[in-house]
């Protein structure tokens, strides 16, 4: 149990378009996920916690404006990068957190997007 | 605030050997502690956590931790390393008594390389 879904895996968009990434729990329901972004052999940083059926809290020097967070269900959070540019090309990890009693103290991790902005 | 620490970028290990990757934390309150492992071009894939209670928690593919309040560490370990071990492994912490509660908070990853 707990698996976490992205979609897609890999997405290569010319610059100013937007893309939406899809996060799904498969056998849970989340009432919390998280996005985090991935920089090539670093770590990964918190962007934003997405809380269902209400606004996203985004981190310090997150511009929510530009990555546009839904969480309208319990297994479904979407992230949508308005107008990409090239610095936004990275690895964005999803994860959700088990609301279930004894499990929530865990997050899982979905297998991740990579995002390449030409 | 909440930190984490992993001092060594890469491990090596001949296969067969134990391993340890090192993890320090900071946290105000009480932590729960996390270890995950992450393979190229995917997610994070959770090894082992620490609540509470037994000091030593075991995980995931024989991976076992030791959380150590005393020297606020939580050392990732196993007996006998495998060449598919090799991956980066990260520590995580969230402060249990933190309001903001669910935020995690992770090391700088530890590159583990097994070497037949």
């Amino acid at each position: 149990g707990a698996v976490v879904s992205q979609h897609p895996s890999r997405v290569i968009c010319k610059s100013g378009t937007s893309v939406k990434i899809e996060c799904r729990s498969l056998d849970f329901q989340a009432t919390t996920m998280f996005w985090y972004r991935q920089f090539p052999k670093q770590s990964l940083m918190l962007m934003a916690t997405s809380n269902e059926g209400s606004k996203a809290t985004y981190e310090q020097g997150v511009e929510k404006d530009k990555f546009l967070i839904n969480h309208a269900s319990l297994t479904l959070s979407t992230l949508t990068v308005t107008s990409a540019h090239p610095e936004d090309s990275s690895f964005y990890i999803c994860s959700a957190r088990d609301s279930r009693g004894g499990r929530s103290d865990t997050q899982y991790f979905g297998p991740g997007t990579r995002l390449t902005v030409l | 605030a909440q930190s984490v620490a992993q001092p060594e970028d890469q491990v090596n290990v001949a296969e067969g050997n134990p391993l340890t990757v090192k993890c320090t934390y900071s946290v105000s309150g009480n932590p729960y502690l996390f270890w995950y492992v992450q393979y190229p071009n995917r997610g994070l894939q959770f090894l082992l956590k620490y609540i509470t209670g037994d000091n030593l928690v075991k995980g995931s593919y024989g991976f076992e931790a030791e959380f150590n309040k005393s020297q606020t560490s939580f050392h990732l370990k196993k007996p006998s390393a495998l060449v598919s071990d090799s991956a980066l492994y990260f520590c995580a912490v969230r402060d249990m008594n933190n309001n903001a509660g669910n935020m995690l908070t992770f090391g700088g990853g530890t590159r583990l390389m097994v070497k037949p």
